[in-house]
């Protein structure tokens, strides 16, 4: 079946980086792209940024720019998404989601992953 | 950015009634790329509509969308015992954005 499986729980001291992985089965990777969600504890989601698994052209959202980096290997058909310099604010679930382009809706959702910042 | 505001923020209802959420967007929705996810505690979303009236695959027909431009909604017409959950809207006509979700709770 049509999945996202992602990397377990992290926790990170403030300044520090994160990478979650993101791995792919039950369909053509590079046929779709990956956005990346998070969710704060108790609060709403934000999407992060989107990546295409066919060519690597990547959008992030505004406020991540310079902090954020999204890719794929295609060999494996894993997406990544490495966010730098962590604040406590970066405490939340991180999702990846399935969608054909960057405009689409997500149809298909990782499990999450929790990463906690904290000294 | 286009903002999304969901109201009411919760919604007290039994199950058998009927919901109405509604989606107010700060500018005209391109395309009506507006969607509605479902979430339950400690779970990921799940897409339930899409380009504002397509249900996703799965998707019961108790689920239902309407609107385009600036207002839309996701109406439940009986709430079956498992749609006590927290719903959100979403644009994606632009870059992405979600509402700050209602929530749907047993009265």
């Amino acid at each position: 079946q049509v999945q996202l499986v992602q990397s377990g729980a992290e926790v990170k001291k403030p300044g520090a980086s994160v990478k979650v992985s993101c791995k792919a089965s039950g369909y053509t990777f590079t046929s779709y792209g990956i956005s990346w969600v998070r969710q704060a504890p108790g609060q709403g989601l934000e999407w992060m940024g989107w990546i295409s698994a066919y060519n690597g052209n990547t959008n992030y959202a505004q406020k991540l720019q310079g902090r954020v980096t999204m890719t794929t290997d295609t060999s494996t058909s894993t997406a990544y998404m490495e966010l730098r310099s962590l604040r406590s604010d970066d405490t939340a679930v991180y999702y990846c989601a399935r969608g054909w382009e960057l405009l689409d809706a997500f149809d298909i959702w990782g499990q999450g992953t929790m990463v906690t910042v904290s000294s | 950015e286009i903002v999304l505001t969901q109201s009411p923020g919760t919604l007290s209802l039994s199950p058998g009634e009927r919901a109405t959420l509604s989606c107010r967007a700060s500018q005209s929705v391109s395309s009506s790329y507006l969607a509605w996810y479902q979430q339950k505690p400690g779970q990921a979303p799940r897409l339930l509509i899409y380009g504002a009236s397509s249900r996703a695959t799965g998707i019961p027909d108790r689920f239902s969308g309407s609107g385009s431009g600036t207002d839309f909604t996701l109406t439940i017409s009986r709430l079956e015992p498992e749609d006590f959950a927290v719903y959100y809207c979403q644009q994606y006509g632009s870059s992405p954005t979600f509402g700050g979700g209602t929530k749907v709770e047993i009265k």
